[in-house]
């Protein structure tokens, strides 16, 4: 079965550490891949997206992600958290040319003052 | 203002007392769907819809219905509600297929006793 794994469940940083967050995928072909944040009682939000180009992509807030297809990874990045970067982040991912997306199941970042 | 507005928000309802839950979205979008949010198992998608009268099952569909008789609006039905069907509901919309990042609203909380 088509998936999404993201195997942080829990990430617990202090402040100016570095945070690196994974996402792993089981899809063949060509996917369009997202990371999106949901702070504490806020909807979804994006992050960042990748769809072709320079696997390297840059988001909002500092955050990066690295798309690594032999690897079916999507892993997501930022040299220096902030205590507000405390929030649930979720990895997706959608077959191109679908209109189906697979969610991963979250991790859960807690940053500490 | 560019949205996605649900309602309820908030909902406390009996096993087998039918419920909608509305979605309205002020984008123009052809692309709509519903997701559930349980912890640990991230977002499901339940139904999405890829124009008005086009609808499709996403991975969690049973006991559950939608129609899209217009583009803006995408309402979850719950002919018959049952305790598993308590969780936390999100609407998304976006312009089209995968290609495109999701828009999600603030978040239907129901519970089902």
């Amino acid at each position: 079965a088509q998936s999404v794994s993201q195997h942080n469940h829990h990430v617990i940083l202090s402040e100016a550490a570095s945070l690196e967050l994974g996402c792993n995928y089981s899809y063949g072909g060509t996917v369009n891949l997202f990371w999106y944040v949901q702070y504490p009682g806020q909807h979804l939000q994006l992050l960042l997206k990748y769809f072709s180009g320079d696997p390297l992509v840059k988001g909002i807030k500092g955050f990066e992600a690295e798309f690594i297809k032999s690897k079916f990874s999507f892993n997501l990045r930022k040299p220096s958290v902030q205590w507000s970067d405390t929030a649930e982040y979720f990895c997706a991912v959608g077959r191109t040319g679908t209109y189906k997306y697979i969610f991963g199941t979250g991790t859960r970042l807690k940053v500490l003052a | 203002e560019a949205q996605v507005t649900q309602n309820p928000r908030y909902l406390i309802t009996v096993t087998g007392k039918k419920l909608t839950v509305t979605c309205s979205q002020n984008m123009n979008h052809e692309y709509m769907s519903w997701y559930r949010q349980d912890p640990g198992l991230g977002l499901r998608q339940i139904y999405y819809s890829m124009n008005v009268e086009v609808t499709d099952k996403g991975d969690v569909p049973e006991g559950y219905k939608v129609s899209r008789k217009e583009k803006r609006n995408f309402p979850l039905i719950l002919e018959s509600p049952s305790p598993n069907q308590t969780s936390l509901y999100f609407c998304a919309s976006s312009p089209g297929t995968t290609l495109y990042e999701q828009y999600f609203g603030p978040g239907t909380r129901l519970t089902v006793t």
